[in-house]
């Protein structure tokens, strides 16, 4: 069975502050790992996906995050936010690229 | 492109009264999926369409829940009768394949 943890459900951050939003993840099998982020009263968009190839992966917005087998993690990474990142930043996972396994999500709150 | 189209984007109702959300997928995209979205449960996969063939339906939570695809370019999932429970965000999804997933803007159901 695969599983996400999104182990903050909140994070608040100063505005030009990096930040880590940590998503580990369990599966028997190759999974792909994506991050969605969603804004207030807004449906989810893609931020980045891992399928395969390089561990590090880079997405919109700035974001990046990195595909650790040995520790199961996919966390998202941004090295300096903006006011406009607040919103809520979801992991998931998959067995094929189709059903998506959502973890609890992670409310990022950038403050000025 | 419009992107995923639901329809209403919010709906409120009261117990006991058929409820039906629509979704128009990207044109082109052949899976077609309707997630819940609920503060205590987070994101559900409810039920996901290939090629208008219901593939899993194994996140629909009881015999009230129906969910259809005529045609490719249209998906409803009613609920008869409605509960208070059943109040939540319902997003349609949609993909090419095995690549990412785009969500709609979600349909607010508040039921009374």
């Amino acid at each position: 069975a695969q599983s996400v943890t999104q182990l903050d459900s909140q994070v608040p951050v100063f505005e030009e502050a990096p930040v880590e939003l940590r998503c580990n993840y369990s599966s028997s099998v190759s999974v792909y790992l994506f991050w969605y982020v969603q804004y207030p009263n807004q449906g989810l968009q893609l931020l980045l996906k891992y399928l395969s190839g390089s561990t590090l992966v880079k997405g919109i917005n700035g974001f990046e995050a990195e595909f650790n087998k040995s520790q199961t993690s996919f966390h998202l990474r941004k090295p300096s936010v903006h006011i406009s990142d607040t919103a809520e930043y979801f992991c998931a996972s998959s067995p094929g690229a189709n059903n998506l396994f959502f973890g609890t999500g992670t409310r990022l709150t950038v403050i000025p | 492109d419009a992107g995923v189209i639901q329809s209403p984007r919010h709906e409120v109702t009261e117990m006991g009264q058929e409820v039906t959300l629509r979704c128009k997928p990207i044109s082109g995209h052949d899976y077609l999926f309707w997630y819940r979205q609920t503060m205590m449960r987070g994101l559900e996969l409810l039920i996901y369409f290939n090629n208008n063939v219901p593939i899993d339906d194994s996140g629909m939570p009881e015999d009230r829940f129906s969910a259809k695809m005529p045609n490719a370019s249209f998906s409803t999932l009613k609920i008869q009768p409605s509960e208070p429970r059943d109040s939540a965000v319902y997003f349609c999804a949609s993909s090419f394949g095995h690549n990412e997933q785009f969500f709609g803007p979600g349909t607010r159901l508040t039921v009374l």
